[in-house]
């Protein structure tokens, strides 16, 4: 069965001070893990698409890496704008179960 | 172009009732998924329709079922309503079934509470 543990489950950063989201995994054949942010009241937003191990994609003061086992989401300089939950979830591939597999989330809040 | 449309956005129902929840797809999308999310379990699968037919479901009881019209809208329904029913339910569209993540668009959600 298809697992993603998010850690830490909570975080608090000083406006500016960098950190980084963790996201362990076990998958049957990785089709992608996605990383979403979700503001109260709202759906997730897509965020980035991973692949394979080694793979990079940045936005603003935000990057996504993978490996085996785990991706980071990297904060930099963080803004009181970038507060929110992230989420990270993986899909399997093959067969016809297309399912996403959600963690539980990480809630940033940044304070100015 | 409108987003993903959920109604209501919240709902307040007792133990042993029925509860029917309504999604309106982005407009060309014709697969919608639907997802429960709580504090302790997040985020969690519930079933996947794509004309008209379910494509796909997770591990829920038979309590929880859903439907889909021929404009793509889709309806779900939870029957015999539990304390744990309480829950965000999240509906998320995309062209066409097995889209990866990245294609999916979610709606805000139906906030379900059962007192």
């Amino acid at each position: 069965e298809d697992q993603v543990t998010q850690s830490p489950e909570a975080l608090r950063l000083q406006e500016g001070e960098s950190s980084s989201l963790n996201c362990s995994y076990t998958v049957s054949g990785l089709r992608g893990l996605f990383w979403y942010r979700q503001d109260p009241g709202k759906g997730p937003e897509f965020l980035f698409t991973l692949y394979s191990a080694g793979e990079e994609k940045e936005k603003e003061r935000l990057k996504a890496t993978l490996t085996k086992k785990e991706s980071f989401l990297h904060i930099t300089a963080p803004k009181p704008e970038d507060s929110a939950t992230y989420l990270c979830a993986v899909q399997a591939g093959g067969g016809s179960n297309y399912k996403l597999t959600f963690g539980k989330g990480t809630l940033l809040t940044v304070n100015p | 172009k409108a987003g993903v449309t959920q109604t209501p956005r919240y709902l307040i129902k007792t133990r042993g009732q029925q509860v029917t929840l309504s999604c309106s797809p982005i407009s060309g999308h014709r697969s919608v998924s639907w997802y429960q999310q709580t504090p302790g379990q997040g985020l969690q699968f519930l079933f996947e329709y794509f004309s008209e037919t379910q494509r796909n479901k997770g591990n829920f009881p038979g309590r929880f079922s859903g439907r889909q019209f021929s404009n793509s809208r889709s309806e779900m329904n939870v029957s015999t309503l539990e304390l744990g029913d309480s829950a965000l339910y999240l509906c998320a569209s995309s062209f066409s079934p097995g889209a990866t993540g990245g294609s999916l668009h979610f709606g805000n959600g139906t906030r379900l509470t059962v007192t």
